[in-house]
């Protein structure tokens, strides 16, 4: 059975301390790997797609990578706007999310 | 602005009221989908669209049903709501399946 898993579930960083956050999976036919940021009452807001082992994208702070069974998303001296949920999602001919982590920056 | 729009954001509801909750896209896109949010279980998908007058089911559809008339509208119906329907609902859109898909606002349901 397909399955996205992320961890940790919630993580709490101090600003300035930089983390990761992980996403394994495990799928047949992954077309992309797709990382999403979410606000307590909002949709999710796209952040970015990978499509093959060994990419790696950056917006600001954020820089995500992906290896055949795992994606990461490194956060690099995260603010307290940083704060939110993400989720990844994997591609096949649907895609799977999984629960999110939900960080928490505080100054 | 280009965007995806639901309504309501919010509903309140008694069991077995039908209701509608509506979808909206600017972006000319092919594909639309439905999601519900519950804790601990993530996005799961309700049903999706592939083009106009092209659905189908997605991993937790009992108790749904959507149309596709038109390339941007994609309402959710739920002819008899029940608790177990309480939930937050997302309607996503993208060009195609395989590409990037762009959320709306989220509709938070609540049947009593």
């Amino acid at each position: 059975e397909d399955q996205v898993t992320q961890s940790p579930e919630a993580l709490r960083l101090q600003e300035g301390e930089s983390s990761s956050l992980n996403c394994s999976y495990t799928v047949s036919g992954l077309r992309g790997l797709f990382w999403y940021r979410q606000d307590p009452g909002k949709g999710p807001e796209f952040l970015f797609t990978l499509y093959s082992a060994g990419e790696e994208k950056e917006k600001e702070r954020l820089k995500a990578t992906l290896t055949k069974k795992e994606s990461f998303l490194h956060i690099t001296a995260p603010k307290p706007e940083d704060s939110a949920t993400y989720l990844c999602a994997a591609h096949t001919d649907k895609l799977i999310f999984g629960t999110g982590t939900r960080l928490q920056v505080f100054p | 602005e280009a965007q995806v729009t639901q309504n309501p954001r919010y509903l309140i509801t008694v069991t077995g009221k039908k209701l509608t909750v509506t979808c909206s896209q600017n972006m000319n896109h092919e594909y639309m989908s439905w999601y519900r949010q519950d804790p601990g279980l993530g996005l799961r998908q309700i049903y999706y669209s592939m083009n106009v007058e092209v659905t189908d089911k997605g991993d937790v559809p009992e108790g749904y049903k959507v149309s596709r008339k038109e390339k941007r509208n994609f309402p959710l119906i739920l002819e008899s709501p029940s608790p177990n329907q309480t939930s937050l609902y997302f309607c996503a859109s993208s060009p195609l399946a395989t590409d990037t898909q762009y959320f709306g606002p989220g509709t938070r349901l609540t049947v009593l």
